[in-house]
């Protein structure tokens, strides 16, 4: 089993909608949460950043994370095309090499 | 500007062949990482070092090498040992490795073996 799992999608929405995208870990050690945004042939870039639990806003961008059932989600609000992407939930806890744990992505389609 | 740069950005390998990829940053960042990218497998930690000429494995690093003689610079070496090299490449570099801070990555090598 996966360290942290995560729907690969592909996830197609009409612009304007509310997309949820979800992220469960089985690491209880997790304490720090991140959305990276990847489009297509390019690095990842960071969208959201999070602490343990509870919610954090960012324009259009809402993070979630539920320590007690080990899952995390991030909603985007009034999705655009440009908004097309893959989507990977990463995240660390408090260990030596503090590296991040990815999830495998989810590809999100926003159809104009 | 400050950044990550790697390079090449597509990377062609025959069979038997030993290439280097690089990466380079100028944020004056400690930590250093290289991650794979495969389709429907996410990222997966090749090698990181939290300090110069200090460098440890990740969760696949078999077939790779590496090397941190310079704070900026943290290159990549796939060898012949590594039987699956066709893959997306990803160097991050992050402030300190003990801190819980975001990471910030490149725009990644495209290696094909051919």
């Amino acid at each position: 089993q996966k360290e942290v799992e995560q729907d690969p999608g592909p996830l197609s929405v009409p612009e304007g909608a509310i997309v949820s995208l979800n992220c469960t870990y089985s690491n209880s050690a997790f304490q720090y949460f991140m959305w990276y945004r990847q489009y297509s042939r390019k690095g990842p870039e960071l969208l959201m950043y999070t602490y343990s639990s509870g919610n954090k806003e960012d324009g259009r961008f809402t993070a979630q994370v539920d320590k007690s059932s080990k899952y995390i989600s991030l909603f985007i609000r009034d999705s655009q095309p440009s908004d097309s992407a893959t989507y990977l939930c990463a995240m660390s806890g408090d260990t030596g090499r503090r590296a991040l744990t990815f999830g495998s992505g989810t590809r999100l389609q926003v159809q104009p | 500007d400050g950044g990550i740069t790697q390079s090449p950005k597509y990377l062609f390998r025959k069979e038997g062949q030993n290439v280097t990829l690089s990466c380079e940053q100028n944020l004056n960042h400690d930590a250093m990482y290289w991650y794979r990218q495969d389709p429907g497998q996410g990222l997966r930690l090749i090698y990181y070092s939290q300090i110069v000429n200090d460098f440890q494995k990740g969760d696949i690093a078999e077939g790779y090498s590496v090397s941190r003689e310079k704070k900026e610079s943290f290159p990549l070496t796939v060898t012949s040992a590594q039987k699956n090299p066709t893959a997306f490449y990803l160097c991050a570099s992050k402030e300190r490795a003990v801190m819980n801070t975001e990471a910030f990555f490149g725009q990644g090598t495209r290696l094909t073996v051919v």
